[in-house]
């Protein structure tokens, strides 16, 4: 089945850039029908959604961080890559990666990874 | 962006109990609806897609129901393992958002 696992610095200083990765395996991010998203939960409060980037390379990011983020693939590694520029405080949270199928219904979040946790502190 | 509002934000209940959780959408969004169920320090899991459609190897006692702007995730006869927080999204419109989360814990 699909499994993802994210890895980045658990520590960022603020106005530098995050930098985190998403291994997936059990799929081909080069070939499978998918999208892969990026998702984060600051510390003890809910779920925002940054944004998602389709196997074709296509990018859709939330306007409210769009001018901060950068997508990629990497389909040697099968990786898929989140670049988050100018950090602040407020960006401190768990950041997981999930897999959208494609799909008439709308997009959903399955499966997830376990999430890592980056901390924007000086 | 839409957004989403979940009622209520916490809950207190008992093994056996059959509870209702509601989402609303500030704008309609047809059945473009999603349940999540997230247990501390895990991520999330999905439950229900599309409004009403269980996700295979999801227990039946869960239920999603609702359109447009109205949505219900039921959970008939609760369970231990599903002291948990659950989360509605929607994916009608971009941004992709999610509701605040309704917390259910132990009575």
């Amino acid at each position: 089945q699909v499994q993802l696992r994210e890895s980045g610095p658990g520590l960022v200083k603020p106005s530098q850039t995050l930098s985190l990765t998403c291994s997936v395996s059990g799929a081909s991010i080069r070939t499978d029908d998918n999208y892969w998203s990026w998702i984060r939960q600051p510390p003890g409060k809910g779920l925002e959604w940054i944004g998602y980037i389709y196997y074709r390379g296509h990018t859709y990011f939330n306007p409210s961080l769009k001018s901060r983020i950068t997508m990629s693939l990497d389909t040697s590694k099968n990786q898929v890559s989140l670049i988050l520029s100018s950090v602040t405080a407020a960006d401190t949270a768990v950041y997981y990666c999930a897999r959208t199928p494609p799909a008439s219904l709308g997009d959903w979040f399955d499966p997830w990874g376990q999430g890592t946790l980056v901390t924007v502190s000086s | 962006d839409i957004q989403m509002t979940q009622s209520p934000s916490s809950l207190s209940a008992s093994v056996g109990d059959r509870l209702t959780i509601t989402c609303r959408a500030s704008q309609t969004i047809n059945n473009y609806l999603n349940w999540y169920q997230q247990k501390p320090g895990t991520a999330p899991k999905l439950l229900i897609y599309a409004a009403s459609s269980l996700k295979t190897g999801v227990p039946p006692r869960f239920n999603g129901s609702g359109s447009g702007t109205d949505f219900t995730l039921t959970i008939n006869s609760l369970q231990p393992e599903d002291f948990a927080t659950y989360y509605c999204q929607q994916s009608h419109s971009s941004p992709l958002t999610f509701g605040g989360g309704t917390k259910v814990d132990i009575k």
